[in-house]
Order: structure tokens, then C-alpha cells, then sequence
């Protein structure tokens, strides 16, 4: 069975800094698709980032980034120059390929994410 | 364009009863899931609609569980006799149909449900 695994339920930034977030998943599929979701406090999740596991080069939106090492099933997100609105609670999950189609995600814990001003 | 939006936000109850939770999908978004988070643990998948139908029911807890997609629109899922252990928050997200590009599931805010 597929898991995913977030070792550090909160983390803590400065605003401005640099913070990585860490992902491991386990699975036996070669095609599927990792994501980073962001749910602020009472608000709905959001996508953040995703990536094809098909694909070598690494998914990067804006300030955020990922470091997908799919050998050691590592799927951590960077965000840089971090901002107040960066906090959150972050979900890495993952889902097979389905000819496209996604099925259910499998998340992990979660990372609460704190932003210091 | 609306979001996937869900009723009601907050919902507590005694055990015993019965609630039904509604979740409304982006328009035109033929894959509707459920999941659930309960507190302190993994987000976990519940069920999956194509259109009206069901894909994939494995997420269900048990058969106090009912969840249903009318016409291929808004979804319910209803919890009776609801128990102690149901409490926890209620995702419900939407995707476009499969072989439109990368899929990317939208998720509503939540329900949080409370059994006393």
C-alpha cells in the first residue's frame, strides 16, 4: 500500500528566510503524481505544487520548489523568501496515475508552518 | 468561476443522530471525493463519484456512512446513528474529467463535524 510520510509536524521561519519542507512516500508504481497542498487557518486547501513523476526536472512555482529524488522516494517543498502569508498547514500527497485521470490522494500529516516577522 | 463549496461549515451533534453533510463541486466537474481528517491523523479518503456513480467506495468507513451524487451534481454524505468517532473535519474536492491534462483536485473549506 501506498504511504506518504511528513516527519516534522511544525516548522518555523523567519520572514525572508528559506524553509524545506521533507516528504517521503512509499510506493511500487513507476507513473504517478506528488503535490504540495497549503490549508490556512479556516480557509480551504489550495494547491500548491505538483509533480509528474515521469518527469526528471524538478516542479518550481514562484518562490516555491521542489526536490524530487524519486530513487529515494523524496519529495521535499522549498519555500523561499518567506512571507506571513506563507503559514499554514502543509500536506504532501500523492496519487497513481491513472491515464491521466487522478484517484485518491494519499496525504500525509500534515507540516504547521509558522512564519516569524 | 465558484469554488467547491460545502454545507454547513461547522456542525455539532449528539451521538445518536444523524447529519448530512453537502458538498456543491466546481460546475462541470465530473470527479467528486470525499475525505476526512480526524484529529491529529492523516487526511484519509472516503469515496469517489464519476458523475453519479460510484468509482471507488473503499474509503467508507461503514454502513452508517451513506453518500450519494444525484444527477452527477451536488453531493450528501449522511452519517446515522453518528458515533464518537466520526468527529473530525470533511473534505470534499472535485477534479475535471480524466484525460484533460494534469489533474488537480480543488477542495472545499470543510466541515467540521463534533459527536457528544
Amino acid at each position: 500500500a501506498q504511504t506518504v510520510t511528513q516527519s516534522q509536524p511544525e516548522m518555523s521561519v523567519q520572514e525572508a528566510e528559506t524553509v524545506t519542507l521533507s516528504c517521503t512516500y512509499d510506493t511500487s508504481e513507476s507513473d504517478y503524481y506528488l503535490f504540495w497542498y497549503k490549508q490556512p487557518p479556516s480557509r480551504q486547501m489550495i494547491l500548491v505544487i505538483r509533480q509528474e513523476a515521469y518527469k526528471q526536472q524538478n516542479a518550481t512555482e514562484n518562490r516555491f520548489s521542489v526536490n524530487f529524488q524519486k530513487a529515494a522516494k523524496s519529495f521535499s517543498l522549498k519555500i523561499s523568501d518567506s512571507q506571513l502569508g506563507d503559514a499554514a498547514m502543509y500536506f504532501c500527497a500523492y496519487t497513481r496515475n491513472y491515464g491521466g485521470s487522478q484517484g485518491n490522494l494519499i496525504f500525509g500529516k500534515g507540516t504547521k508552518l509558522s512564519v516569524k516577522p | 468561476e465558484a469554488g467547491v463549496t460545502q454545507f454547513p461549515s461547522h456542525s455539532v451533534i449528539e451521538k445518536g443522530q444523524t447529519v448530512t453533510l453537502r458538498c456543491d463541486p466546481i460546475s462541470g466537474h465530473d470527479n467528486l471525493y470525499w475525505y476526512r481528517r480526524v484529529m491529529g491523523k492523516e487526511i484519509k479518503f472516503l469515496l469517489h463519484f464519476v458523475k453519479e456513480s460510484k468509482q471507488d467506495e473503499s474509503g467508507m468507513p461503514n454502513n452508517r456512512f451513506l453518500a450519494e451524487r444525484t444527477g452527477g451534481t451536488y453531493s450528501t454524505l449522511k452519517v446515522q446513528p453518528a458515533e464518537l468517532e466520526d468527529s473530525g473535519v470533511y473534505f470534499c474536492a472535485s477534479s475535471r474529467r480524466q484525460g484533460l491534462g494534469v489533474p488537480e483536485a480543488f477542495f472545499g473549506q470543510g466541515t467540521r463535524l463534533t459527536v457528544v
